[in-house]
């Protein structure tokens, strides 16, 4: 079966600027994260999906992320205005309603952003 | 951390040496999860033990666990220079309304010379 799919691989951007980064899933993966990885740090997570609706997003800084997930399918995370401080590989991962009890979760590549 | 720790931070080794790392967590959990990433590239899971085992295998990686302790350790033998990556322990808290979300640890970056 097809992976996570994400793009763009890399992103660089000015402070103050806006980004979007999409989220693919594996099909038929019911639950969708998108996870903030800080050089040298383990992943955090930022939002969690179940199908279309947020069953987390204690973690989001909502003044300036945003994320959607439109036909509980492919996802997308904003950042407007970036900040110096989110540059950092952002990472989606999707698991299925059947392995949830276990909640493996199967990762993308990640986007690697750099705000300057 | 709040959350937990992960030793060493970085570990090198010899090829055909055993690696091993290890986990503290501070909650009660479901199960513990160990995710390999190799540089540039996101994680991929590799085995999960849960809060009522003691000890899991598969193939050359030993996971253990210790609730009473709130530890874990990932054995991983006659290791090769294909393993060379960060691995990263994760836990599902029990309880609550967490979802089935997953906490990570710091990791430990492991270099394996041939």
């Amino acid at each position: 079966e097809a992976g996570v799919a994400q793009s763009p691989r890399y992103k660089i951007i000015e402070k103050r600027q806006s980004v979007a980064f999409w989220c693919n899933p594996i099909s038929g993966h019911a639950t969708l994260y998108w996870y903030q990885q800080i050089l040298g740090q383990g992943p955090k997570l930022l939002i969690q999906f179940q199908n279309n609706g947020v069953v987390d997003d204690s973690q989001l800084p909502k003044d300036r992320f945003s994320a959607e997930r439109l036909k509980g399918v492919d996802s997308t995370l904003k950042i407007q205005p970036a900040k110096l401080e989110d540059s950092a590989v952002y990472l989606c991962a999707s698991s299925s309603v059947g392995q949830r009890a276990k909640n493996i979760q199967y990762f993308g590549a990640g986007t690697r952003l750099s705000v300057l | 951390s709040q959350q937990g720790e992960e030793d060493p931070q970085a570990l090198s080794i010899q090829e055909g040496e055993n690696a091993t790392m290890n986990c503290s967590y501070k909650t009660s959990i479901n199960n513990l999860q160990w995710y390999r990433q190799n540089s540039g590239r996101g994680l991929v899971h590799l085995i999960l033990i849960r809060s009522n085992e003691r000890e899991k295998h598969s193939g050359r990686l030993r996971v253990t666990l210790d609730t009473s302790k709130k530890s874990s350790s990932l054995l991983i033998t006659a290791s090769r220079a294909a393993d060379t990556a960060s691995y990263f322990c994760a836990w599902q808290r029990a309880g609550g309304t967490s979802y089935g979300k997953l906490t990570f640890g710091q990791g430990t970056i492991l270099t394996v010379h041939p």
